[in-house]
């Protein structure tokens, strides 16, 4: 079965930090880019990140850069956000998910989700 | 940066009728968007991806069209397990990011 275990959530004061983890299962982790997506309490879906096969390539939204770095480990099968100089916009559930390109690289999609890791920052 | 409307924000539907769901890009794009639906408590699936092509095992009461700017999710005959929140999202290749539509709630009328 695919799937994708995220970890590491948690309550953190701003200015913290916090470092989560996205275990894969069921597909060759190393073939696909990865992607963290976040969602705020009552809202909607934010894309923060993304990070291509080998992990030589990585992408960030604006409202992260400079404070959040993604890697992966296809060797362990994991990918990580870590989460610099927190603020409280950044209070969301997080989510991994699997990118994929499909009809011959002409369409983008998240076609497989983690079921999120809670992020908390209050003091 | 390419902004994604999406509208009505909530449509109350009655169970068998029909639903038609918008996404306005404020940009015209290629056909590299998708839906997404999701339930309370559970995490985003995937329905269309390429505009128009249905997801692994999405069935086929679930149907995407259009180009440019104005994409439609259309949902033929609601059934119960169909009332959730629908997102449509644009991927941009340079730089390489994800844009998302703030969603439409699709509820019993």
């Amino acid at each position: 079965e695919v799937q994708l275990l995220e970890s590491g959530g948690g309550l953190v004061q701003p200015g913290g930090s916090l470092r989560l983890s996205c275990a894969a299962s069921g597909f060759t982790f190393s073939s696909y880019a990865m992607n963290w997506v976040r969602q705020a309490p009552g809202k909607g879906l934010e894309w923060v990140s993304g990070i291509s096969t080998d992990g030589g390539e990585t992408y960030y939204a604006d409202s992260v850069k400079g404070r959040f770095t993604v890697s992966r480990d296809n060797s362990k099968n994991t990918l990580d956000l870590l989460m610099n100089s927190l603020r409280a916009e950044d209070t969301a559930l997080y989510y991994c998910a699997k990118w994929s390109r499909f009809l011959e690289g002409s369409a983008d999609a998240l076609d497989i989700w983690g079921q999120g890791t809670m992020v908390t920052v209050s003091s | 940066e390419i902004v994604m409307t999406q509208s009505p924000a909530t449509l109350s539907v009655s169970p068998g009728e029909r639903a038609t769901l918008s996404c306005r890009p404020s940009q015209s794009l290629s056909s590299n968007l998708a839906w997404y639906q999701q339930k309370p408590g559970q995490a985003p699936r995937l329905l269309i991806y390429g505009a128009s092509t249905r997801a692994s095992g999405i069935p086929a009461r679930f149907s995407g069209s259009g180009s440019g700017t104005e994409f439609t999710l259309t949902i033929s005959s609601l059934q119960s397990e169909d009332f959730a929140i629908y997102y449509c999202q644009h991927y941009n290749s340079r730089p390489p990011i994800f844009t998302f539509g703030p969603g439409t709630k699709v509820d019993i009328k």
